[in-house]
């Protein structure tokens, strides 16, 4: 069975930073893109970042370039988000998912449960 | 970036009635396009992809079709455990944009 457990949310400052974790089991982790989506409150969901299997190439949403970044080590099955110079903007629940198709772009066949960031003073 | 557009924004329909939710697309993605329900407090889940090929154990009430810009989500029979929020995403290349949403519940 595949899962996806997210973990690190929580409440910080605008300005501030955190590191999100995933940790995939139930399928080969190193055989597939991953990527990051968020969910405003209320809103639909925005995709924030992919990686590719090997860690070696990702791509952001215009909004997060420079702040946010994704990495991975395929040798813990685990993904990583590393949130740095948060916005109220950022505030959202943060879900790990897992892509389906061998290209970058991808629809998500699994999905985490997410783990919620609240960026507020 | 393409932007992605769903209509209507929520919707209430009786149990056994056919519901249709459209999705549109502002530039032609050849048929990149999945559609995904949402319960409240849980994840996306996939119901189609690749415009109009079911996930597997989807049930069959559930139908995709469209290509270029052009998308609908069908359910044939609504049953009460498919109130949900719709999301149709595309994914021909990044940003793999969501659309707004289509909440559906039982009048």
């Amino acid at each position: 069975e595949v899962q996806l457990v997210e973990s690190g949310g929580g409440l910080v400052q605008p300005g501030g930073s955190l590191r999100l974790s995933c940790a995939a089991s139930g399928f080969t982790f190193s055989r597939y893109w991953m990527s990051w989506v968020r969910q405003a409150p209320g809103k639909g969901p925005e995709w924030v970042a992919n990686i590719k299997e090997d860690g070696g190439e990702t791509y952001y949403l215009d909004s997060v370039k420079g702040r946010l970044t994704v990495s991975r080590d395929n040798a813990k099955n685990s993904l990583y988000l590393q949130m740095n110079s948060l916005r109220a903007e950022d505030t959202a629940v943060y879900y790990c998912a897992k892509g389906a198709d061998v290209r970058p772009s991808a629809f998500f066949d699994y999905w985490g449960q997410g783990t919620l960031v609240t960026v507020t003073s | 970036d393409i932007q992605m557009t769903q209509s209507p924004s929520s919707l209430s329909a009786s149990v056994g009635d056919r519901v249709i939710i459209t999705c549109r697309a502002s530039q032609g993605i050849g048929n990149y396009l999945a559609w995904y329900q949402q319960k409240p407090g849980k994840p996306p889940q996939l119901l189609i992809y690749a415009a109009s090929t079911l996930q597997s154990g989807v049930p069959s009430r559930f139908s995709g079709s469209g290509s270029g810009t052009d998308f609908t989500l069908t359910i044939t029979s609504l049953q009460p455990e498919d109130v949900a929020t719709y999301y149709c995403q595309k994914y021909n290349c990044d940003p793999e944009t969501f659309g707004g949403g289509t909440k559906v519940d039982i009048k």
